[in-house]
């Protein structure tokens, strides 16, 4: 089956900083969203990008399908960015099933 | 509108015991999906439903069974719970693109 690997696993911020997370994976993909799981467990859509650029705000997502990977930029971090981000891709025969990534876990630090 | 709920929020079990976790969409979604999310892990998909009356196998189906009777309800059993079912479970909603994801419900098994 397709691969999804996030990276970094792991990322501490000063507030204000800028980050670049990364989503590469292994095969044809029909759909590919970005969550943002806070510390409280929920799970919120940040895009749905099978393809393209998308802003909202200072979140911004590019996902290049030819090259096959996404990245996630985040400007100008504030703490309540922290918890885990994840990428899911949807492969082309898989009947609208998400594959999950295993995160990048953002500590954003006042 | 309330989204994608999930009963109840929180459940303990002893070995053995048996339990329904329920999740109600009123985006009048086709497709729903049960997934098991453990610790520092992403999501893992268990089930799914491409429509009422309709269920499939996802990555990690065995020791779970599901029905979806109706279109707006998709119901996740354990008829025999293991210490191994020790997770957080979510359940989600989509039409064509996005899944939409309830807040979850957090089983221990004794």
């Amino acid at each position: 089956g397709i691969q999804v690997e996030q990276s970094p696993p792991d990322l501490i911020l000063q507030e204000g900083a800028n980050s670049t997370l990364r989503c590469n994976f292994s095969d044809s993909v029909n759909n590919l969203q970005w969550f943002h799981q806070n510390p409280w467990g929920q799970l919120i859509n940040l895009f749905y990008i099978p393809s393209g650029t998308k802003q909202n705000g200072r979140l911004s997502a590019t996902t290049v399908a030819t090259e096959r990977y996404s990245l996630l930029y985040i400007s100008s971090s504030q703490t309540t960015d922290s918890g885990v981000y994840f990428c899911a891709v949807e492969q082309m025969d898989s009947s609208y099933k998400l594959i999950f990534g295993s995160g990048t876990r953002l500590l954003v630090r006042p | 509108n309330a989204g994608v709920t999930q009963t109840p929020k929180f459940r303990v079990l002893k070995t053995g015991q048996s339990m329904t976790l329920l999740c109600a969409q009123d985006m009048n979604h086709e497709y729903m999906y049960w997934y098991r999310q453990d610790p520092g892990m992403g999501l893992r998909l268990i089930h799914y439903s491409v429509g009422e009356g309709t269920t499939a196998k996802g990555e990690v189906p065995d020791g779970y069974n599901v029905s979806r009777l109706k279109k707006q309800n998709f119901l996740l059993g354990l008829e025999s719970a293991a210490p191994s079912q020790t997770s957080v479970y979510f359940c989600a909603s989509s039409g064509y693109n996005e899944q939409f994801f309830g807040p979850g419900t957090r089983l221990t098994v004794l």
